[in-house]
């Protein structure tokens, strides 16, 4: 089985400074990794996904993540935010390739951007 | 664009109620997915349908079950409503081919259980 754990809950920040949303994930397997956002009032939206090759992967609003198999880590960045980045993000895992389409999501971490 | 609409965007029920959320996609996806989102425990899978009629449990199947007797649509029911379940709901779809894995959520439903 896998688990995802992001290490913050909450991280506030100030306008136009970088930001790191941490994520470690636990499998006996191979991963996909992804990274969804929540913004206030929505559904989920992707943000970017890992499958497999480069371990840098970039997605929209200039956010980007780093897969790291050795500390079984997948960190958020983005090196300036905006007041609009302020939202909830979400880490998930699954299994690559699974016998099923199952995420495992993490807990959330809310990040606000104060101007 | 995938689009996964849910009936209601807030809802409020008395304790006892039956109580049916419904979720539509139109990208004639094969999976579809019902979560539980509450303040703290990130989302918690419900149920998850992979064709019609088949449907399989996911964490915290208790006190919900589900249907879906169309390809494009996914309900999830509420026999009979507490307050224990007033949270955020939110469903999901993915397709088989290409990359099956990512999910596409709908706006999600507000339920209160008075």
């Amino acid at each position: 089985a896998q688990s995802v754990t992001q290490l913050d809950s909450q991280v506030p920040v100030f306008e136009e400074a970088p930001v790191e949303l941490r994520c470690n994930y636990s499998s006996s397997v191979s991963v996909y990794l992804f990274w969804y956002v929540q913004y206030p009032n929505q559904g989920l939206q992707l943000l970017l996904k890992y499958l497999s090759g480069s371990t840098l992967v970039k997605g929209i609003n200039g956010f980007e993540a780093e897969f790291n198999k050795s500390q079984t880590s997948f960190h958020l960045r983005k090196p300036s935010v905006h007041i609009s980045d302020t939202a909830e993000y979400f880490c998930a895992v699954t299994q690559s390739p699974g016998s099923n389409y199952k995420l495992t999501f993490g807990k959330g971490t809310l990040l606000t951007v104060n101007p | 664009d995938v689009k996964v609409t849910q009936s209601s965007r807030y809802l409020v029920k008395r304790t006892g109620e039956k109580v049916f959320l419904e979720c539509v996609q139109d990208m004639d996806h094969e999976n579809m997915f019902w979560y539980r989102q509450d303040p703290g425990l990130g989302l918690r899978l419900i149920y998850f349908s992979y064709d019609v009629k088949m449907k399989e449990k996911g964490d915290i199947p208790e006190g919900y079950s589900v249907s879906r007797e169309k390809k494009e649509r996914f309900s999830l029911i509420l026999e009979s409503a507490s307050t224990n379940q007033t949270s955020m709901y939110l469903c999901a779809s993915s397709g088989t081919g290409g990359f099956p894995y990512e999910q596409y959520f709908g706006p999600g439903t507000r339920l209160t259980v008075t």
